[in-house]
């Protein structure tokens, strides 16, 4: 079955770091640049970051409120995308989505189901 | 690129044509697309380049624009309609959405 499935939110408190990760299956994981998107509960859609594929050398990209704080890795042979997440505010209590994205069309055309991280003290 | 969608929630009927605009705040060619999230669900694409229907999505579901003017339209509102919409532009890092429609069934 093709589905990405997200695990590792929870309870956090400021400050704190957290670690999301994200399995793949059903696709050819390393072929896809995979882009992390949150959603504050009630709130709209946030982009997080993308990491390219081996052929683009694994760089990153990341939203500005999210750089130096946040990481993306992957590892190819675990069919796994990661998000490692240091510093943490109640600004960042979020649903957190991993996200393929489809080179032919240039669209996030498969998402998991979505974890959920909450900052509070 | 700041992404302004209109309206932020609309209420229409079935069988109603409906039409979301979103306008971006400098041009994005046509790296735009759009996506449809129901209550609890992760969202779904509908539309890329911001004209191309995804395979599988309804043919009553269209979208036109380019530059800084893009719409989503729905022909014929059907009841499973009922969601929040949102567009994307991927013209430019970092990526950005719109700040969603809420779209109700009267």
């Amino acid at each position: 079955e093709v589905q990405l499935v997200e695990s590792g939110g929870g309870l956090v408190q400021p400050g704190g770091s957290l670690r999301l990760s994200c399995s793949a299956s059903g696709f050819i994981f390393s072929d896809h640049h995979m882009d992390w998107v949150r959603q504050a509960p009630g709130k709209g859609l946030e982009w997080v970051g993308r990491i390219r594929n081996k052929a683009s050398k694994y760089t990153t990209e990341y939203a500005a409120s999210m750089t130096g704080r946040f990481t993306i890795s992957r590892d190819d042979s675990k069919n796994s995308l990661y998000l490692q997440m240091n510093s943490l505010q109640t600004e960042d209590t979020a649903e957190y989505y991993c996200a393929k994205l489809s080179g032919r069309v240039n669209a996030f055309d498969l998402w998991g189901q979505g974890t959920m991280v909450t900052v509070s003290s | 690129i700041q992404l302004t969608q209109s309206p932020s929630s609309l209420s229409a009927s079935v069988g109603d044509r409906v039409t979301i605009t979103c306008r971006a705040s400098q041009g994005i060619n046509s790296y735009l697309a759009w996506y449809q999230q129901k209550p609890g669900k992760a969202p779904k694409v509908l539309i890329y380049a911001a004209s191309t229907l995804q395979s599988g999505v309804p043919s009553r579901f269209s979208g036109s624009g380019s530059g800084t003017d893009f719409t989503l339209t729905i022909s014929s509102l059907q009841p499973e309609d009922c969601a929040t919409y949102y567009c994307r532009q991927h013209n430019t890092f970092p990526i950005t959405f719109g700040q969603g429609t809420r779209l109700e069934i009267k």
